[in-house]
């Protein structure tokens, strides 16, 4: 079975430029979170999904960052325009119900200059 | 709010040598409490988790125990391998915040030949 694959692996980007993660969770995980995890520290949630609808966004900075989940598959993160304290991994999770184990991919490590 | 806390690394030991990872936890009712592990260049990973008091969660040699009194959950393993260097993180959960994952900062082991 295919575990959530995100993409790119990396990314470097000047700053005020957009940006834009993917993420495909695993077939029938119906919850979809995106995390941002700074060097040294724990992830810090952006963003839950359940299905296509976001019922969580409290902690997404909405002024930069836009999140979507088309068809409740696939999900989007896109950064616009990018700071320097942006840079940390992005991480995707998905989950096939509340209080179950969590399946991460394997980030996307983002470097703004 | 809740809150983790683990204790702070890198922590490095020799292989075959006693490991022991402090967490410990504030939160209201009863949370679910797990330990996550990310190996170099790999995304985080399950390790155990407890859903209640006294549970014992454990995987891989590793073992933690659910300890409400002093509000720990503290990671050990009896014979440690180069194999196990990563970075663990200790989390929490509450049905009350929707399973949302809290955090500790993490905790890098590195482990001696």
């Amino acid at each position: 079975e295919a575990g959530v694959v995100q993409s790119p692996r990396y990314k470097i980007i000047e700053k005020k430029q957009p940006v834009a993660f993917w993420c495909n969770p695993i077939s029938g995980h119906n919850t979809l979170y995106w995390y941002r995890q700074n060097l040294g520290q724990g992830p810090e949630l952006l963003i839950r999904y359940e299905n296509e609808e976001a019922v969580d966004d409290s902690q997404l900075p909405k002024d930069r960052f836009s999140a979507e989940r088309l068809k409740g598959v696939d999900s989007t993160l896109k950064i616009q325009p990018a700071e320097l304290g942006d840079s940390a991994v992005y991480l995707c999770a998905s989950t096939p119900g509340p209080n179950t184990e969590a399946f991460f991919g394997q980030g996307t490590r983002l470097t703004v200059v | 709010g809740d809150s983790v806390t683990q204790m702070e690394g890198p922590v490095t030991l020799s292989e075959e040598a006693f490991l022991t990872i402090n967490c410990t936890y504030t939160a209201t009712g009863y949370p679910s409490l797990f330990w996550y592990v990310q190996y170099p260049g790999e995304g985080l990973q399950l390790l155990l988790k407890a859903t209640k008091a006294d549970d014992k969660g454990s995987n891989k040699g590793f073992e933690a125990t659910y300890r409400k009194e002093t509000t720990s959950f503290h990671l050990e393993k009896g014979s440690v391998q180069v194999s196990d260097s990563a970075v663990y993180f200790c989390a929490l959960s509450r049905m009350d915040s929707n399973y949302q994952l809290i955090w500790g900062a993490g905790t890098k082991l590195i482990i001696k030949p």
